[in-house]
């Protein structure tokens, strides 16, 4: 059973850039989060979507837009990057039905972004 | 911010048990703690969770104290694989849309 894939592993852009990453979730996930992981800190929560619709938002702007597919995938678009954007960007999956482990989040190995 | 208190730093003997622990005075009713790790330049790793009772599994042990204002993970018999950042979060389980509030954590060091 796979857990949580990201794609690309690493990536390198220039400021003023755009990006796009990708997360597929653990098998029998409906439910996506991405977070933002500067640098010796901890993951800040950026958006969730369910049922292809964002659900909630932390407190990132609106460069920072994501999409969900059908299949439960989703993206993770960042446009007109800045330099602070460099950071580790993660994305969890959870399944939202009953159960005790109902939203728990399994966390994929993210990706590597740096702003040159 | 977090609603949880850690100490920065620990370190542990291989083979012996690490003691980590974990404050959250301000714990609501419906709030479960959460416990993650997190090896170097890797996605956060899902421990162990728990409302008010003990709990076990194949991992570690999470006791959470009767007033349910401070927890303690155990890892019984520490590895070096087991040096990481480990991350203590309180989160209510239903509360859909809610996500995880990450403090600093504590990294965790186990020397040979």
């Amino acid at each position: 059973d796979a857990g949580v894939t990201q794609s690309p592993t690493h990536l390198i852009k220039t400021r003023g850039q755009q990006v796009t990453l990708r997360c597929s979730p653990k098998s029998g996930h409906d439910t996506v989060s991405w977070y933002q992981q500067a640098l010796g800190q901890g993951p800040q929560f950026i958006f969730q979507y369910y049922e292809e619709e964002e659900r909630q938002r932390g407190n990132f702007p609106d460069r920072f837009s994501g999409h969900q597919f059908p299949n439960y995938s989703s993206e993770l678009n960042v446009n007109a990057l800045l330099l602070g954007d460099s950071a580790l960007y993660l994305c969890a999956s959870s399944a939202p039905t009953s159960g005790r482990y109902q939203e728990t989040q399994y966390f994929g190995p993210g990706t590597r972004l740096l702003v040159l | 911010d977090a609603k949880t208190t850690q100490p920065p730093s620990m370190d542990c003997a291989e083979g012996r048990a690490a003691n980590l622990p974990c404050n959250h005075s301000t714990i609501s009713g419906n709030e479960y703690v959460y416990w993650y790790r997190q090896i170097h330049s890797q996605g956060p790793q899902y421990i162990i969770h728990g409302l008010k009772n003990n709990e076990t599994n194949e991992m570690a042990s999470l006791i959470i104290t009767e007033d349910r204002k401070s927890s303690t993970l155990i890892l019984p018999h520490a590895t070096l694989r087991d040096t990481a950042v480990y991350y203590c979060i309180v989160r209510a389980l239903y509360n859909y849309g809610q996500n995880f509030v990450f403090g600093p954590g504590t990294r965790l060091s186990v020397l040979p």
